[in-house]
């Protein structure tokens, strides 16, 4: 049971575009929401987060969409950099300090 | 900021043999930790969530008594796969949640561990 989906696998962005990777989740208790930027045999970097109570969040060239209505949630990275390139994954969480589901991932490449 | 060192970074182990990994949390007290299996290409899947002082909470599917975890100090947890098999291969992290309030985790780097 995949409470945490991500429908696109990977992703292709020119540099300089927007790129934008989404996540739906199924769990209406889910109440908190993270992304993070992973490389092979490392650990997740985290990269933004937001709460229930909100429906954006903007940090940099980072901004998470929330829409609760529909449960699902949005990453914009704009403009895309090369260093961008990386798998993404999307989390949620019943409230803090508890256990991230995690979605299934998808990999962005930006090409130059 | 908060910082959770793990190690071994990769192992390669015999079959049948156990292998034991750390998480240490430094600069910060973590009485919760959370232990995550990626295989290539797929999701992080939760294991267990340890607590310090108390036994591990483990997730549908995941045998306890091959999964060993400890969690014997407010710094210290540990992830031991026994009686390993080539099918336990795989990359293994653990994760802090911030506990001061905030609504971060700070995760280790995570262990590659493949039986052979």
């Amino acid at each position: 049971d995949q409470q945490v989906k991500q429908n696109s696998p990977s992703l292709s962005v020119q540099e300089g575009r927007i790129s934008i990777l989404n996540c739906d989740y199924t769990n209406s208790m889910f109440d908190y929401f993270l992304w993070y930027k992973k490389y092979p045999a490392e650990g997740p970097t985290f990269l933004i987060s937001i709460s229930s109570i909100k429906d954006k969040n903007e940090d940099g060239r980072f901004t998470v969409f929330l829409n609760k209505s529909a449960k699902h949630l949005s990453l914009h990275i704009v403009p895309s950099q090369p260093g961008d390139s990386a798998v993404y994954f999307c989390a949620a969480s019943p409230g803090t300090a508890s256990k991230l589901t995690f979605g299934t991932g998808t990999r962005l490449q930006v090409t130059l | 900021g908060a910082v959770v060192s793990q190690h071994p970074s990769w192992v390669i182990c015999k079959s049948g043999t156990s292998v034991k990994i750390e998480c240490r949390s430094l600069d910060f007290q973590a009485t919760t930790m959370f232990w995550y299996r990626q295989f290539p290409k797929q999701s992080l899947m939760l294991m267990a969530t340890s607590n310090e002082g108390s036994k591990a909470t483990y997730e549908q599917g995941v045998e306890k008594d091959k999964f060993l975890i400890n969690h014997a100090s407010l710094t210290l947890s540990t992830l031991t796969v026994t009686s390993a098999h080539p099918e336990d291969s795989s990359f293994y992290i653990c994760s802090a949640p911030d506990e001061t309030g905030g609504l971060g985790y700070t995760f280790g780097s995570g262990t590659r561990l493949t039986v052979v």
